[in-house]
């Protein structure tokens, strides 16, 4: 079946590294992505990775995926206060579709 | 490029009003997907169109729900009649459906129905 599962919240010190988890369910997934919501305001895409890598580097961003676990972390260097904000993770299932997975979001709290 | 447009930004009607949201998806993408989103049960896909044909309706919660795609630049969802269990905030996220897959959100319509 189709679900994306993420801890509800993660509460940091500003400077300090963030780590946010996910664990999907369809070993299909081709892509499979992270997104901000900041409050009031619609999601924005972060990154995303391809299935058949491990890890990705994008400025204070590293995506890590563990394809044999179905687990994807998203970690943030030297957080700011800035980086307040909700972090969905999204899988594209498999077959013919194109709509995506959703996991139900992590609100990060950064702490000054 | 102006991004996914939605419109209104805040609509607040009475219980028993038709509503109806707009958007506007980005120039190009092909591909046009309705959420609601609340506290109690996070971001749902409600419906979603691949060249302006509805493809997977199955996340509209009742018949008081359509949405329509005219063309490739125009959509709509109506709810008729509202109830307050609709209040919520409304996204419309467009793609390209090539090889990536990735959604562009508008800013969302905050529906509060009283």
């Amino acid at each position: 079946g189709e679900d994306v599962e993420q801890s509800l919240f993660l509460s940091v010190r500003e400077g300090d590294s963030s780590v946010i988890n996910c664990t999907y369910t369809d070993s299909s997934s081709t892509y499979l992505y992270w997104y901000k919501q900041e409050p009031g305001a619609g999601l924005q895409l972060l990154t995303y990775i391809f299935s058949n890598m491990d890890m990705k580097q994008d400025q204070r961003l590293t995506v890590l995926l563990n394809k044999k676990d179905k687990h994807l972390s998203l970690r943030i260097a030297d957080t700011q206060t800035g980086d307040s904000a909700i972090y969905f993770c999204a899988e594209t299932p498999g077959g013919a579709t194109n709509k995506l997975i959703f996991g139900t979001g992590t609100l990060l709290a950064v702490q000054p | 490029d102006a991004g996914v447009i939605q419109s209104p930004r805040h609509e607040v009607t009475e219980m028993g009003q038709e509503v109806t949201l707009r958007c506007k998806p980005i120039s190009g993408h092909n591909s046009l997907f309705w959420y609601r989103q609340t506290m109690m049960r996070g971001l749902e896909l409600l419906i979603y169109f691949n060249n302006n044909v509805p493809i997977d309706d199955s996340g509209m919660p009742e018949d008081r729900f359509s949405a329509k795609m005219p063309n490739a630049s125009f959509s709509t969802l109506k709810i008729q009649p509202s109830e307050p269990r609709d209040s919520a905030v409304y996204f419309c996220a467009s793609s390209f459906a090539g090889e990536t897959y990735e959604q562009y959100f508008g800013p969302g319509t905050r529906l509060t129905v009283t």
